[in-house]
């Protein structure tokens, strides 16, 4: 157990429709990242939060947005939905200090199923 | 875009055996290099990062060692167990510009070691 929750775990959903992941990350860890996994491609960097603000964005679709709360818990909105986005959506966090150098800790992920 | 190239990508070997994968990378503004293990039905897990030319790393069974002037990493299995099989992934991360934090992952080395 990483110490990184992700809810909900799994969730299946329609074209079109929107939906919201959640990330809370260690605690005291200040940086959060999002990545997708899906079956073509490998694990692919969406974007980092660290300490409410964003630091590094990545190939995130413009349907994609996050952000991260003062509690420090992220959420990943992903809308206007289509069949190419089911996918496994994993969160990351890393302690405070420069971000490169930290290794960082994976969530469960939850997986995404749009049909 | 960062070009990380992991070789091979997939590796089957017996119980007993040693085995190493490399991980090539762009060597220009290398920050540091990452190494995970991803088993299925998992999250990827840290095993090391490196960030010093030369460095090496060893956790238990297993060593990684980092060329930054050419831009590879190695890693190293000794006497495989069948519960080393995963996926290894490696990712480096490069200073500056809006990368900060991301982690651009290789494909990864899938390993299966056979009782």
């Amino acid at each position: 157990d990483s110490g990184v929750t992700q809810t909900p775990k799994h969730l299946i959903t329609a074209t079109g429709q929107r939906v919201t992941l959640r990330c809370s990350p260690r605690s005291g860890d200040l940086s959060v990242y999002w990545y997708q996994q899906s079956l073509d491609q490998g694990l692919q960097f969406l974007i980092q939060y660290y300490n409410g603000e964003e630091r590094a964005k990545g190939n995130i679709l413009e349907r994609f947005s996050a952000q991260q709360f003062p509690d420090l818990h992220s959420e990943l909105n992903l809308s206007s939905l289509e069949l190419g986005d089911s996918a496994l959506y994993f969160c990351a966090s890393s302690a405070p200090g420069t971000g490169m150098g930290n290794e960082q800790f994976f969530g469960p992920g939850t997986r995404l199923t749009v049909l | 875009i960062l070009n990380v190239e992991q070789s091979p990508q997939s590796l089957h070997v017996q119980e007993g055996d040693s085995t190493n994968f490399t991980c090539s990378f762009p060597s220009s503004n290398f920050y540091a290099l990452h190494w995970y293990r991803w088993e299925t039905a998992k999250s990827p897990e840290a095993l090391f990062v490196m960030t010093l030319n030369g460095d090496e790393k060893k956790k238990g069974r297993i060593s990684a060692t980092l060329n930054t002037k050419e831009g590879y990493s190695y890693l190293y299995i000794k006497g495989s167990q069948p519960e080393d099989s995963a996926t290894y992934l490696c990712a480096p991360t490069v200073a500056g510009g809006t990368s900060y934090g991301k982690l651009t992952f290789g494909q990864g080395t899938i390993l299966t070691v056979h009782p």
